[in-house]
């Protein structure tokens, strides 16, 4: 089990709402990437973060926006929440900018959109 | 843009080795990664490969040939245990950041 910890674990939102996902990441890991999985499908890159700014983004709109601490940890926020937006939330901590050599993942974030 | 090919779906029997075929079509490449899913987990890292050539650790192996886009995760001496969905993934420069792109997995089921 890695020291990456993700909350909460499921979670059920109206279309329009807002919602916030946290990231702890392993201790002295200074880069949090968050990820979304639907179902049956591979994780797709949503944003970097490294040192506390954004570091890359992926094919997603403005409406997904993070943010880092100084400790590291890392919160995913999505505003005007869509059906489509129900997937697997995956936050991964590592050493260096876009993984290194290994990513480490938490378990975690099951969103639906009703 | 980012492309990976893998199988959707591999069948193996316990005891025997599986090998999981990967192509990419990417810029920026700087490696291509495994990982292992199971059924509500979180993906776990199994192998990295930055240069051609065959890396092996345990069970598992990995091998990458740069000129011909493809790498492929080698699984041998099967366990039910490894029944799980395994992504490769590259490592690029996207966006202006370096970035892991997955392939959509392929689902390992082993049988007795």
């Amino acid at each position: 089990e890695t020291g990456v910890t993700q909350s909460p674990t499921h979670l059920i939102k109206t279309r329009g709402q807002q919602v916030t996902l946290r990231c702890s990441s392993q201790s002295g890991h200074n880069t949090v990437s968050w990820y979304q999985q639907a179902l049956g499908q591979g994780p797709q890159f949503i944003f970097q973060y490294y040192r506390e700014e954004e570091n890359g983004r992926g094919n997603f709109p403005p409406r997904f926006s993070g943010l880092q601490f100084p400790n590291y940890s890392s919160e995913l926020n999505v505003n005007a929440l869509e059906l489509d937006d129900s997937a697997l939330y995956l936050c991964a901590s590592s050493l260096a900018k876009g993984g290194g050599t290994e990513a480490f993942f938490g378990q975690g974030t099951r969103l639906t959109v009703v | 843009g980012q492309s990976l090919e893998q199988p959707s779906e591999v069948t193996a029997v316990e005891g025997a080795i599986v090998q999981i075929n990967c192509t990419y079509q990417t810029s920026g490449f700087y490696g291509l990664s495994w990982y292992q899913q199971h059924d509500g987990g979180a993906p776990t890292f199994l192998s990295y490969n930055a240069l051609d050539g065959l890396e092996e650790t345990g069970r598992f192996s990995s091998f990458l040939s740069r000129s011909d886009s493809y790498g492929y995760l080698l699984l041998q001496e099967l366990q039910m245990k490894d029944s799980a969905s395994y992504f490769c993934a590259v490592r690029d420069q996207g966006a202006g950041s370096y970035q892991l792109t997955f392939g959509k997995g392929t689902k390992l089921s082993v049988i007795p």
